[in-house]
């Protein structure tokens, strides 16, 4: 059965500290890793990784994936109370030609000013 | 502006009566999705469909329908032989094919209690 654990899955930071969070998985045919952002209601991508070792990144925030250990990480640096938020892992399978998202639970971020 | 639109954002139904959730999107998006979502479990695939009048069941499709008679269109209908439906629904889309499938984009969600 595939999948996706993140961890922590709760964090409390203060304004300005750098936070990592964690997502490993296991699936078959693995196509991509996704990271996404949600607030209150739809989910908002962030990055799609699918080689290892190739960091992406925007603004303070960037991701790497290690498809050999079969984790990724998403960094925030000098993080602000916008960043507040559940950050969603999902790994990217394709089932019959359609792409199949396997979701973590999630880590539900707090930024105190 | 090009999006995905879910209504109602809230639903009250009482036990044993079914209900249909609406997705209508306008991104020309082939590939169309639905999500539910629990506290501490993530993202859950109830069904998807890549094209008109075609979908496959993901994996929690069970108490659940769709239908799929226009590429626009992907309502999801609750029924009542769902034995938990209270929960939050996304609805999402993607194009694409194969490798170059983009990320999926999510609606806004409706949020469905079932008393």
């Amino acid at each position: 059965e595939d999948k996706v654990v993140q961890s922590p899955l709760s964090l409390v930071v203060h304004e300005g500290d750098t936070v990592t969070l964690n997502c490993s998985y296991e699936v078959t045919n693995f196509r991509s890793l996704l990271w996404y952002k949600q607030e209150k209601k739809a989910p908002t991508f962030l990055f799609m990784l699918t080689s290892s070792g190739i960091e992406k990144k925007s603004g303070r925030l960037s991701s790497i994936l290690d498809k050999k250990e079969l984790f990724s990480i998403l960094n925030i640096t000098a993080t602000q109370t916008g960043d507040s938020a559940v950050y969603l892992c999902a790994v990217g399978t394709y089932i019959q030609g359609a792409q199949k998202l396997v979701f973590g639970q999630g880590t539900r971020l707090t930024i105190n000013p | 502006d090009g999006g995905i639109t879910q209504s109602p954002k809230y639903l009250f139904r009482k036990e044993g009566q079914n209900v249909t959730l609406s997705c209508e999107q306008n991104l020309n998006h082939d590939a169309m999705y639905w999500y539910r979502q629990d506290p501490g479990q993530g993202l859950r695939l109830i069904y998807y469909s890549q094209i008109v009048n075609d979908f496959q069941k993901g994996d929690i499709a069970e108490g659940y329908s769709v239908s799929r008679e226009k590429k626009e269109s992907f309502p999801l209908t609750v029924t009542s032989a769902q034995k938990n439906p209270t929960a939050f629904y996304l609805c999402a889309s993607s194009f694409g094919q194969g490798q170059r499938r983009s990320p999926l984009h999510f609606g806004n969600g409706t949020r469905l209690t079932v008393t």
